[in-house]
C-alpha cells in the first residue's frame, strides 16, 4: 500500500543551524510529493511540491527538498533555521483513486523545536 | 491565508449529539476534501466532493456524512458523537485537475 514515513518524531536544532527532515515514500508510480507545515493552532501551509522535472525543488520560507527516486526519499532542508520555524512538518503524497478522485496520504509528522 | 474558510473555529459538544462543520473553498475550486487530525490517527482523509458529487471516500465512519452544495461550499455532518471523535477537522480545496490542495484553518471539535 502507498505510504509515507517520517522516521523522526521530534528534532531539536539550534537557531542558525542547518536542518534536514526525512521523508520516505512507498508508491508504485511517479509520486506527487508535498511538504506542509503546521504551526500550533494553525492549519496546514504548503511549503513546496514535487510533480516532475528538476529533482531539487525550492519552496517558501527558504526551504528546499530533493526527490531521490533510488532512495524513495523526499527530504526537506533549510540551510539556517530561524526560531519561527518551530512547528510540525508533514510530508505527503497524492494517491489517485478509482473513480477519478484523489487524496493526500500524510506521514506522522516531525515536530521541530528550535533552541535559541 | 489559503482562501479556504471553515466555521466554526471551535466546537464543544456532548456525546450523542450532532454537529455540522462548514467549509467554503477557494474561489473557482471545484473539489473539496475533508480530513481528520487526531493524536492517535494522525491526518486521515475522510471524503472528497467534486462539483457537488462524491468523488472519493476514505476512512469515514457511517455516523459521518458530507455534501457539497451548488455554490460549492461543503458541510460535514457528525452524528451520535463519541469521545473519540474529538479532533481537528480540516477542509481543503483544489481545482479540478490539480493535485495541490489548499487547507483551511480547521475546526477543533471537542466532545465531552
Amino acid at each position: 500500500a502507498q505510504s509515507v514515513t517520517q522516521p523522526d518524531i521530534h528534532i531539536t536544532v539550534s537557531e542558525g543551524a542547518s536542518l534536514e527532515l526525512r521523508c520516505n515514500y512507498s508508491y508504485g508510480a511517479t509520486p506527487y510529493l508535498f511538504w506542509y507545515v503546521q504551526s500550533p493552532g494553525q492549519g496546514l501551509q504548503l511549503l513546496l511540491k514535487y510533480f516532475s522535472g528538476d529533482t531539487l525543488v525550492q519552496g517558501i520560507k527558504g526551504f528546499e527538498a530533493e526527490f531521490k527516486r533510488s532512495q524513495s526519499s523526499f527530504n526537506l532542508r533549510k540551510p539556517s533555521v530561524h526560531w519561527s520555524d518551530a512547528a510540525e512538518y508533514f510530508c505527503a503524497v497524492v494517491l489517485r483513486l478509482t473513480g477519478g478522485g484523489n487524496k493526500l496520504t500524510f506521514g506522522t509528522g516531525t515536530q521541530l523545536k528550535v533552541e535559541l | 491565508d489559503s482562501g479556504v474558510t471553515q466555521t466554526p473555529k471551535h466546537l464543544i459538544t456532548a456525546t450523542g449529539q450532532r454537529v455540522t462543520l462548514r467549509c467554503s473553498p477557494r474561489s473557482g475550486d471545484l473539489s473539496v476534501y475533508w480530513y481528520q487530525q487526531s493524536l492517535d490517527q494522525g491526518l486521515q482523509f475522510l471524503i472528497q466532493y467534486y462539483n457537488g458529487e462524491e468523488r472519493a471516500k476514505g476512512n469515514i465512519l457511517e455516523r459521518f456524512s458530507a455534501q457539497q452544495f451548488p455554490d460549492l461550499h461543503s458541510e460535514l455532518n457528525l452524528s451520535s458523537l463519541e469521545l473519540g471523535d474529538s479532533a481537528l477537522y480540516f477542509c481543503a480545496s483544489s481545482t479540478g485537475g490539480s493535485n495541490e490542495q489548499f487547507f483551511g484553518p480547521g475546526t477543533r471539535l471537542t466532545v465531552l
